[in-house]
């Protein structure tokens, strides 16, 4: 069973930094692309960074571009994102999700994690 | 960027009845799309992906179709479990988008 498991959420001040965590099981980790989607309070959802099985390649939203880093330890299973500069609005739910029935970073999201909540607030 | 525009906002429905949600792109996106749906406090769940194909464990009232700009989600007779927020997202190009979702409610 695939499980997609995230962690580093919480409140950090407009300008602050944060890193979230999502942990996978139940498939090969490193056969995948992965990425990560935020939702605003009461709001749809935004597509944010994707990156490649190998970690080798990684795309992101403009609003994202320059202040967050995805990553990833194939060794360790797991998805990272480096958030840096932290505005008002990044605050969201963020989801990690996988990315299926297809092997390139924009294929669809087969599997999502429950998310973590990220508050930029002073 | 690829706009996605979403119609209706919200669709009220009764169980039983079909629905038809829109999606209509400000580009081509070819068959790159997708189909997920949001219940509250929950994680999306993929539905449809590449307009057509429905994902694992989805059960067949839910179809889609459509290519290029033009889509639709199809649920053949709405469930009580239907009821949610859909939303539709293109990956014919970088960054990829998503529309702004037809909440389905019940009448």
């Amino acid at each position: 069973e695939v499980q997609l498991l995230e962690s580093g959420g919480g409140l950090v001040q407009p300008g602050g930094s944060l890193r979230l965590s999502c942990a996978a099981s139940g498939f090969t980790f490193s056969s995948y692309a992965m990425s990560w989607v935020r939702q605003a309070p009461g709001k749809g959802l935004e597509w944010v960074s994707d990156i490649s099985g190998s970690g080798v390649s990684t795309h992101y939203a403009d609003s994202v571009k320059g202040r967050f880093t995805i990553s990833r330890d194939n060794s360790k299973n797991t998805l990272y994102v480096q958030m840096e500069s932290l505005r008002a609005e990044d605050t969201a739910v963020y989801f990690c999700a996988k990315v299926g029935y297809c092997y390139t970073p924009s294929c669809p999201r087969d599997y999502w994690g429950q998310g973590t909540l990220v508050t930029v607030s002073s | 960027e690829i706009v996605l525009t979403q119609s209706p906002a919200t669709l009220s429905l009764s169980p039983g009845e079909r629905a038809t949600l829109s999606c209509r792109a400000s580009q081509s996106v070819s068959s790159f799309l997708a189909w997920y749906q949001q219940k509250p406090g929950q994680a999306p769940r993929l539905l449809i992906y590449d307009a057509s194909n429905r994902a694992t464990g989805i059960p067949a009232r839910f179809s889609g179709s459509g290519s290029g700009t033009d889509f639709i989600l199809t649920i053949s007779s709405v469930e009580p479990e239907d009821f949610a927020v859909y939303y539709c997202q293109q990956r014919s190009a970088w960054p990829l988008t998503f529309g702004g979702g037809t909440k389905v409610e019940i009448k």
